[in-house]
């Protein structure tokens, strides 16, 4: 049962542009959202996260969006640069239940920046 | 500050096998979480330690076991090895055990069973 899916493998964009990576859940309980970036050969790495009170964060170049009422959670990178290209876990906690302590992770969507 | 490290960073066992795994968390980090990353998947919790004591495990069963040292360095112990363990292993230091305290991991164990 994927709580937390990815519905994309891949995604391929040109240096530049907007990246939108998308992410859905199924459980209502889950009320902190975030996303980590994988290189290869390298362990993942936070990038940004997001609240249930919020509807949108911003760092920098990358922005997450959050759509409670459809379950719905997306990254904006925006301008893509090919340093980007690597593969994008979202991931998701129910922050204030008995299992605070657990990330459950989607499948990951690889982003390719073209040059 | 050094970061997250993992020991061995390959490793072929056979059915039936036991095996070990460490990571040494960063500094001033008093939690780890362990994870098991299968091909083509996300990384899906094993179980934390936080303050040397089991704080949550997800569906694993008890043939995966850990412990953390006073330092906070983590060991996962798998017995009785199974095909399907094979996988890529990463540990996660966190300052806190909440999944608000920013995990930061380690570049992962990979674990091929024969």
């Amino acid at each position: 049962d994927q709580q937390v899916k990815q519905n994309s493998p891949s995604l391929s964009v040109q240096e530049g542009r907007i990246s939108i990576l998308n992410c859905d859940y199924t459980n209502s309980m889950f009320d902190y959202f975030l996303w980590y970036k994988k290189y290869p050969a390298e362990g993942p790495t936070f990038l940004i996260s997001i609240s249930s009170i919020k509807d949108k964060n911003e760092d920098g170049r990358f922005t997450v969006f959050l759509n409670k009422s459809a379950k719905h959670l997306s990254l904006h990178i925006v301008p893509s640069q090919p340093g980007d290209s690597a593969v994008y876990f979202c991931a998701a906690s129910a922050s204030s239940g008995g299992s605070n302590y657990k990330l459950t992770f989607g499948k990951g969507t690889l982003l390719t920046v073209n040059p | 500050e050094t970061g997250v490290t993992q020991s061995p960073t390959h490793l072929i066992k056979t059915r039936g096998q036991q095996v070990t795994l460490r990571c040494s968390s960063q500094s001033g980090h008093n939690t780890v979480s362990w994870y098991q990353q299968a091909l083509g998947q996300g990384p899906q919790f094993i179980f934390q330690y936080y303050r040397e004591e089991e704080n949550g495990r997800g569906n694993f069963p008890p043939r995966f076991s850990g412990l953390q040292f006073p330092n906070y360095s983590s060991e996962l112990n798998v017995n009785a090895l199974e095909l399907d363990d094979s996988a890529l292993y990463l540990c996660a230091s966190s300052p806190g055990p909440r999944a608000v305290d920013t995990q930061y991991f380690g570049p992962g164990t990979r674990l091929t069973v024969l």
